[in-house]
């Protein structure tokens, strides 16, 4: 099956930096969505984005689909930006990779 | 919309014992599924419904899960026996007709089931 790979594993910030997240998969793919899981457990769906460019406040995700590869930014990162971000792909079912853990201290 | 219902939000059962999962999808929405969220395993897809028929359920670990979808609005997630393994926190997440160009998954609050 299709291989999701987040990177990096974690990521610790100060309040203000600003990060990229990358994922990578192994195949094409029908979809591909964004998620944050909040120190709770909740998970937000953040972007539905198989192709382009997207931007929504503070974050914005680009997947270049032919290269295999999307990146999601976060500018002027706030402490509740912290928790897992997910990248989650589809091509018969969604599959999720294993998340980008962040931390933004004050 | 109140969003993806899940219930109870918290289980500890002891190990032998039949675990029920509740889910109410998001009015409207014709897929459903149920994932599992262990520390070791990440998110897994275990089952999906699509118009309450099942899909796919190659992810459901042994025949001691089972899932329904008896209707639109509902749908459960069974373990019997329970067994400490199966603890995991399980989500329930739906989302609109494939066809539509613009689908997105939406998740309940989780499950925290500890199985002692």
């Amino acid at each position: 099956g299709i291989q999701v790979e987040q990177s990096p594993p974690d990521l610790i910030l100060q309040e203000g930096a600003n990060s990229t997240l990358r994922c990578n998969f192994s195949d094409s793919v029908n979809n591909l969505q964004w998620f944050h899981q909040n120190p709770w457990g909740q998970l937000i769906n953040l972007f539905y984005i198989p192709s382009g460019t997207k931007q929504n406040g503070r974050l914005s995700a680009t997947t270049v689909a032919t290269e295999r590869y999307s990146l999601l930014y976060i500018s002027s990162s706030q402490t509740t930006d912290s928790g897992v971000y997910f990248c989650a792909v589809e091509s018969d079912k969604l599959i999720f990779g294993t998340g980008t853990r962040l931390q933004v201290f004050p | 919309d109140a969003g993806v219902i899940q219930s109870p939000r918290h289980e500890v059962t002891e190990m032998g014992q039949e675990v029920t999962l509740r889910c109410k999808p998001i009015s409207g929405h014709n897929s459903l599924f149920w994932y599992r969220q262990t520390m070791m395993r990440g998110l897994e897809l275990l089952i999906y419904f699509n118009n309450n028929v099942p899909i796919d359920d190659s992810g459901m670990p042994e025949d001691r899960f089972s899932a329904k979808m008896p209707n639109a609005s509902f749908s459960t997630l069974k373990i019997q026996p329970s067994e400490p393994r199966d603890s995991a926190v399980y989500f329930c997440a739906s989302s609109p007709d494939p066809a539509e160009t613009n689908e997105k998954l939406f998740f309940g609050s989780g499950t925290q089931l500890s199985v002692l």
